[in-house]
Order: structure tokens, then sequence, then C-alpha cells
């Protein structure tokens, strides 16, 4: 089992719609948690960090569930430039390094 | 304010060659790491280096070495390639390792083909 699985969809949504990405992994034991966008044939860039209380950035909305294992990633009015794929990233077993899921992909239609 | 420069963009090889991929940080940071990212893999750590004069393995070191020149470069060599090294070499440097300042800034990535 993959330390850190996720959906790799694509997602193809309508632009303006709502679309929510769950992402889950095995380390019971993890303490950090990150959401990172990567554009086509670009580098990763950190969205948002993910923390217990859960965390909002403008139209971002990220949600930790220790209990289930997994954190969440929800994106209100979508917009065209959203199109990304987006990374989740926890620690890893060992605890000593950032364990990267395989990424979502987002497609935003008009 | 450059960030994260690696080098080459790009790069083809024959088995057996070897080469070494530069990446240097201005922003000051402790912490540097080589991943690598395959389709439907996501990144894996190569090596990464917490602190200047430290290194240490990653989940795919084989077949890589890296050295830590100085607080700001970070070069990660290949002794000799293999098709199986054709990927998308990420370097990212860090505030602090293992921290909760622990925030990834990436380079823009080098395409290795090993032909």
């Amino acid at each position: 089992r993959k330390e850190v699985e996720q959906d790799p969809g694509p997602f193809n949504v309508p632009e303006g719609a709502t679309v929510a990405f769950n992402c889950t992994y095995s380390n019971s034991a993890s303490q950090s948690f990150f959401w990172y966008r990567q554009d086509c044939r670009k580098e990763p860039k950190l969205l948002m960090s993910v923390y217990s209380s859960g965390n909002e950035d403008g139209r971002f909305t990220a949600q930790l569930n220790r209990a289930s294992q997994y954190i969440s990633l929800l994106i209100r009015d979508s917009k065209l430039s959203d199109s990304a794929t987006y990374l989740c990233v926890a620690d890893n077993n060992a605890g000593n390094m950032l364990t990267f899921g395989g990424g979502t992909r987002l497609m935003v239609k008009p | 304010n450059a960030g994260v420069t690696q080098t080459p963009k790009f790069q083809v090889l024959k088995t057996g060659q070897s080469m070494t991929l530069q990446c240097a940080q201005d922003m000051n940071h402790n912490s540097m790491y080589w991943y690598r990212q395959d389709p439907g893999m996501g990144l894996r750590l190569i090596y990464y280096s917490a602190s200047e004069g430290t290194t240490d393995k990653g989940e795919v070191p084989n077949g890589y070495n890296v050295s830590r020149l100085n607080k700001r470069e970070f070069s990660l060599r290949l002794e000799s390639a293999a098709p199986s090294q054709t990927s998308v070499y990420f370097c990212a440097s860090s505030p602090e390792h293992r921290s909760t300042n622990e925030k990834l800034f990436f380079g823009s990535g080098t395409q290795l083909s090993v032909l």
C-alpha cells in the first residue's frame, strides 16, 4: 500500500463549480500535511498547509481527519486557472521525510 | 530573487554515461533535497541534506550520489546512467528539515532521458 494515495482523476468540472479531493495516508503518526499544486511541465508549488483545525485560504479549504487518516482539499467557485495537478503530502513512516501522493488532476472547463 | 536554480533543464545520456545535476538556492535555507518524478509515482526523495555538511539517503538512493558543496549548492551525480533513471528531477530547499517550517521550494526541474 502506498503511504499517500490519491485518485489520479482527471476531475473535469465546469467553471464556478465546487470540487473536492481526498487523500489517504497510512502513517497514523504523521504530523505534517500539505497540498502542493503542479502545473503541466512545471515544478510543484506549496498551495497550503493542513492543520488539525482545518484552514481556509480564499476559495480553498483544507481539512484533516485523523480518525480516518485522510486530508481533503475543497475548491469553491472553480476558475480556469485552477486547472492543475494537486499533490497531497504527509510525513513518512520513518518521520524523517515528506512523502508525496501521485497527484489528482483537475481540469476546469469554460 | 531567483529562488532555486537547477541545471541543466534537459539532458540525454547513453547508458553508462555519467553526469552531475547542479542546484543552488539563494534563500539562505538550511535544507536541500533531490526528488525524481515519474508518471503515476509522485515525487520520490532520492537524497537530502538537512544542513550544510550532512547528507542522507531518501527513498530511492541507489545509483545516485550527492554533494552538499556549501549552504547554497547541492549536486546530484549519476555515475553510470541506466534507462531506469529516465525521469524528471527536481531540486528543492526548505528553511529547516523536519520542522513546522518545512515548506519546500522547488527548482524548475531537469528532464533526463537515458537511452
